[in-house]
């Protein structure tokens, strides 16, 4: 069974850092791309940004370019999001997730989330 | 505002047929495939329809997606109150380098 599980959310305060993590279980990890996606309170989704099978390709959504970093490590089945520069309006739900085997770029699985608060 | 437009609300009475629109532009929908998510109340999104019109493995045939041109759509046929929930239309978007998602349509079972 495939499982994502986030950790690392919590409290911080504008202009603060925080790592948050996904380890990943039932699959061949090193073999698919990867992605983080946020959720807002009360609002939709939005991709932040994605990583590729061997880490060699990454990409970023404008709103965290610069300050964001993703990362993985397949020996341990994790991937990474180092957040800097922390924003009251980075306050989300923040979801990794996994992409499917067929053509095009969707998200086949999900994880539960983890919420980051970021406030003074 | 997304880059993918779809209706904020949608409603249906229980087995009722309704569709969900999702409108994009040459650099995403029109160039590439797109995929819906289902997000019941509390829980992380589900994919709902892959590449178009693809249903994982587990969803009901009720559901169907279809791509034309720079649009898309969902269908729900024999609507049940368990379909009650946000939908996301989503897909790779080739300008801007990345995944782009629809503002999500609240569906309401009524």
């Amino acid at each position: 069974e495939v499982q994502l599980v986030e950790s690392g959310g919590g409290l911080v305060q504008p202009g603060g850092s925080l790592g948050l993590s996904c380890a990943a279980s039932g699959f061949t990890f090193s073999s698919y791309e990867m992605s983080w996606v946020r959720q807002a309170p009360g609002k939709g989704l939005e991709w932040l940004s994605y990583i590729s099978s061997s880490g060699d390709s990454i990409y970023y959504a404008d709103s965290v370019k610069g300050r964001f970093t993703i990362s993985r490590d397949n020996a341990k089945n994790s991937l990474y999001l180092q957040m800097n520069s922390l924003r009251v309006e980075d306050t989300a739900v923040y979801y990794c997730a996994r992409e499917g085997s067929s053509y095009g770029t969707y998200f086949e699985y999900w994880g539960h989330g983890t919420l980051l608060t970021v406030s003074s | 505002q997304s880059v993918l437009t779809q209706p904020p609300s949608a409603s249906g009475t229980p087995g009722q047929r309704v569709t969900i629109s999702c409108s994009g532009s040459s650099s995403n929908i029109g160039s590439n495939t797109v995929n819906w998510y289902q997000q019941l109340p509390g829980t992380a999104p589900k994919l709902l329809i892959y590449t178009n019109n693809q249903r994982p493995s587990g969803v009901p045939d009720r559901f169907s997606g279809s791509k034309s041109g720079t649009s898309a759509s969902l269908a729900i046929s024999g609507l049940q109150s368990e379909d009650e929930a946000d939908y996301y239309c989503a897909g790779w978007d080739g300008s801007l380098k990345g995944v782009v998602f629809g503002g999500g349509t609240k569906l309401t079972v009524l």
